[in-house]
């Protein structure tokens, strides 16, 4: 099973910052099948991104993704107020699919 | 607009079956997509896949859950169901169905439903 490692565990940011969200798979995520979602308290997960740089629907062009391998990032170039939230990384090139444990993006 | 939503008992006893059907409304379970799954969140083991079923029925598991689980589809009723056998506290969690692709991509979740496993 990959193990999917988030770094930091929270973010203390402001409006207008951009922001950089780790994830580390403990072994090679081939195909770059690397998801990332977005929670807010009360609701449930949001997809944002897939295949590690292909946004979902609807979803603002300041999310993006990047990376290969291990090593993987979801950027967002300008925070919104309705932005802070939980984001998740996920992979599904092995079965099972696994989540990673998170980062909490929190207003500082 | 697809839209979920799980519903079944809040509250299960230790060594009984959960059960819990999604619902799909705005669009049909055959051809909106052809993959609808099962995830689960609790404090101590975050999001967790279950499993996932394709609409003629194909199902396949987490293997950590494969002997208790079983997942079924009605397509008469735009519907699929998990059943998880054997509860545990360990098993106390919000349970989310959604709508997926074949790599298990999560495009559209139900807004979640609260299961506690208490006696």
């Amino acid at each position: 099973e990959i193990v999917l490692t988030q770094s930091p565990g929270t973010l203390s940011l402001s409006p207008g910052d951009r922001v950089f969200l780790s994830c580390r798979a403990s072994q090679s995520v081939w195909n770059n099948y690397i998801a990332w979602y977005q929670q807010k308290p009360g609701q449930a997960p949001r997809l944002l991104i897939y295949d590690a740089s292909s946004r979902a629907t609807g979803i603002p062009d300041r999310f993006s993704g990047s990376g290969s391998g291990t090593d993987f990032t979801l950027t967002i170039s300008r925070l919104e107020p309705e932005d802070f939230a939980v984001y998740y990384c996920q992979q599904y090139i092995s079965s099972p699919c696994t989540f990673g444990g998170g980062t909490k993006v929190e207003i500082k | 607009q697809l839209q979920l939503q799980e519903s079944g008992p809040g509250l299960v006893k230790p060594s009984e079956t959960l059960s819990l059907t999604c619902t799909v409304s705005g669009g049909s379970i055959t051809t909106s997509s052809k993959y609808w799954g099962w995830i689960r969140q609790s404090p101590g083991k975050g999001l967790q896949w279950i499993g996932s079923i394709f609409s003629g029925g194909t199902t396949y598991y987490n293997p950590s859950l494969k002997s208790r689980v079983t997942i079924s589809i009605d397509t008469s009723k735009n519907q699929f169901s998990l059943k998880l056998s054997s509860v545990t506290a360990a098993d106390t969690a919000v349970y989310y169905c959604a709508r997926q692709n074949y790599y298990v991509v999560l495009h559209d979740w139900g807004q979640g439903t609260t299961v506690t496993v208490s006696s």
